[in-house]
């Protein structure tokens, strides 16, 4: 398996503008989480899905960000408008079972700027 | 609400210098705490999970161990590929899932 990949791995984008960044899950997860990270707040959880349901999005920050997960392959999330202060790097993870949400395997993340 | 607290926030050692990184928890029964190595440029990796007081887990020069309160990762004649930030994650018993991560503890090992 490729792991769970992310795209882009890098964006750069002006404030006001729309990002949305991508996820494709490892085949059998049926946990997906979305974090970022910075270095002044560290690892957060933003929201995470258990069998494409959205069970827990009480770490998005407001609703400029929401997350969608069509089918057990792939997932989005988007920040419209975007703003400096979104400037971070995302991960995507998953989980297998029988271990639950316990151990994540991660994506690469994606950087994003916003300028 | 769990809490995760690690320090110290960087640890710059010697090859061979052996040492510690703490992570001190705070969860309402503790469920897991789990240590993930995440490199430059890429997201956490998994490292160990510890589940009850005394549990060790050994993984090459790394070894992590677990009290009521408190978990250590040991590094033992590190090599300058150990280099790397080293998160620790507890999960409660609170009804959730989903781990609660600390900030990390950046390492440098230098040749």
């Amino acid at each position: 398996d490729a792991g769970v990949i992310q795209s882009p791995r890098h964006e750069v984008t002006e404030m006001g503008q729309e990002v949305t960044l991508r996820c494709k899950p490892i085949s059998g997860h049926d946990y997906l989480f979305w974090y970022r990270q910075t270095m002044m707040r560290g690892l957060e959880l933003l929201i995470y899905f258990n069998n494409n349901v959205p069970i827990d999005d009480s770490g998005m920050p407001e609703d400029r960000f929401s997350a969608k997960m069509p089918n057990a392959s792939f997932s989005t999330l988007k920040i419209q408008p975007s703003e400096p202060r979104d400037s971070a790097v995302y991960f995507c993870a998953s989980s297998f079972p029988p271990t639950g949400a316990n151990v994540l395997t991660f994506g690469a993340g994606s950087r994003l700027t916003v300028l | 609400e769990d809490q995760v607290t690690q320090s110290p926030e960087a640890l710059r050692l010697q090859e061979g210098e052996s040492s510690s990184l703490n992570c001190s928890y705070t969860v309402s029964g503790l469920r897991g705490l789990f240590w993930y190595r995440q490199d430059p440029g890429k997201g956490p990796e998994f490292l160990f999970t510890l589940y009850s007081a005394g549990e060790e887990k050994e993984k090459e020069r790394l070894k992590a161990t677990l009290t009521k309160k408190e978990s250590f990762l040991h590094i033992t004649a590190p090599k300058p590929e150990d280099s790397a930030t080293y998160l620790c994650a507890v999960r409660g018993g609170g009804g959730s899932y989903i781990p609660t991560f600390g900030r990390g503890t950046s390492l440098i090992v230098h040749p």
